[in-house]
Formats: structure tokens, sequence, C-alpha cells
């Protein structure tokens, strides 16, 4: 089992629905973020959450809504969102801000 | 604004040929640079992690080596394997900043023959 778990792994959602995606981490690490892979751009970050307060926004809609209950949770709550929207999206965490992120499977997100 | 390119953005060797993978950055304030395995349709895994005041970092088969003045890293994998067949990912840790706001290069999609 990888020691950051995202869930669902495919999503297909309309563009009027509302969902979250999910991620965990068991590695008793301080720091969480969001990023977007669509095809043929760069990995992008979206968050940063360094001990359950956000610490980066990185000009990302307000259709997406990210929440960090506690230090192992991370959620990423999505609304309205566009068909360019659609992408893999993966959760990672560090230990410290500075320090290697581990990443998990990603959620393959697919917006009708 | 810092930009990561990783040239060339595919390659296929034979099996048992010596890998080498490429990333330039353009600026030079970095605090560290990682390398990145990707499997299609999977997460990121971590190779090598290389600290700014560092040269090299090794692991295994896996060498890395740094020159920030020139804003460039190699990634080189001796001896490769059809396992070995992956995205690999170049990303740069900024030297200011909250956060750990990486920036990734594009990538480079990697093909080992049998």
């Amino acid at each position: 089992e990888t020691g950051v778990t995202q869930t669902p792994r495919h999503l297909v959602m309309g563009m009027t629905n509302k969902k979250s995606l999910k991620c965990e981490q068991h590695l008793g690490h301080n720091a969480m973020y969001w990023y977007k892979q669509s095809a043929k751009k760069p990995l992008e970050l979206m968050f940063v959450y360094s001990l359950e307060e956000r610490v980066e926004n990185n000009s990302v809609p307000s259709r997406f809504s990210p929440e960090c209950p506690n230090s192992s949770h991370l959620f990423l709550h999505l609304h309205t969102l566009q068909p360019e929207d659609s992408a893999l999206y993966l959760c990672a965490s560090s230990q410290e801000r500075r320090d290697t992120q581990y990443f998990g499977p990603g959620t393959r997100l697919t917006v009708l | 604004k810092q930009e990561v390119t990783q040239i060339p953005a595919a390659l296929s060797v034979p099996e048992g040929e010596n890998l080498v993978l490429n990333c330039s950055f353009t600026d030079s304030a970095i605090y560290n640079l990682q390398w990145f395995r990707q499997d299609p349709g999977k997460g990121l895994t971590s190779l090598l992690l290389i600290q700014s005041s560092q040269r090299e970092q090794t692991s295994g088969r896996l060498n890395a080596s740094l020159d920030k003045s020139s804003g460039r890293s190699t990634l080189y994998i001796a001896a490769s394997q059809p396992g070995d067949s992956a995205t690999y990912l170049c990303a740069v840790g900024p030297l200011e900043g909250a956060g750990n706001k990486l920036t990734f290069g594009g990538g480079t999609r990697v093909l080992v023959k049998p």
C-alpha cells in the first residue's frame, strides 16, 4: 500500500455536478499538495498546505476548493467544472516544505 | 519566472544502452532539484533529490548531476532495462518563497526496447 492514497481513481462528472477528491497520507508528513497534470502540459502546482494551513494558492479558479481538516487528509472540492478541467489530479506530501515529495496515484477526472 | 525544459521529449534506446536525460532551468536561485519517474496513468516516484550545494547524487544505476551556474542537470541511467521505460520528470524548488513550489519540466518519455 502506497504511503499516499487517493480516491476515487477515476471520476466522470458533468459540468453542473459537485464532487470531491480525497487524499490521505500515512507517512506522518506535515505538508500536502494538489497538482494538476493535463495532456501536453507540465505538472502544475495548485495548492500547498503546511500544518493544515494553506500557504500557497497558485491562481487556481474558485471552482476548485481545497480543504485540509488535519495533517493526514486533503480534499479537493469540485463544482461547475469545465471540460478543460479534465486532467490527472495528483496529491503529494512531504515531511517539511522543502523535503522530497511523495505522490499518490492520482485521480483521472473527465468533465463532460 | 522559473522555466524548466527537458530535451528530448521522447527517447528510444535498445536494452543495455546508457540513458542520458537533460534538464535545464532559467533561474539558478534554486534550493534543490528532483528527478521523478512516472509510469503511464500513475503518480510520480521520487528518484533523486540534489540540494543546491551538491554536485551529484547516486542511487544504484542512477546518477544525477547538477550545474547550478549553467542551469543544467543530467540524469544518467546505466545499462538500461525494459523496466526503465517511463516518463522522467525534473523539478526545481525555489530558493525563496513559501511552500515548496516545485516547477516541473515537460518530461522525457523513455522507451527501452528488449
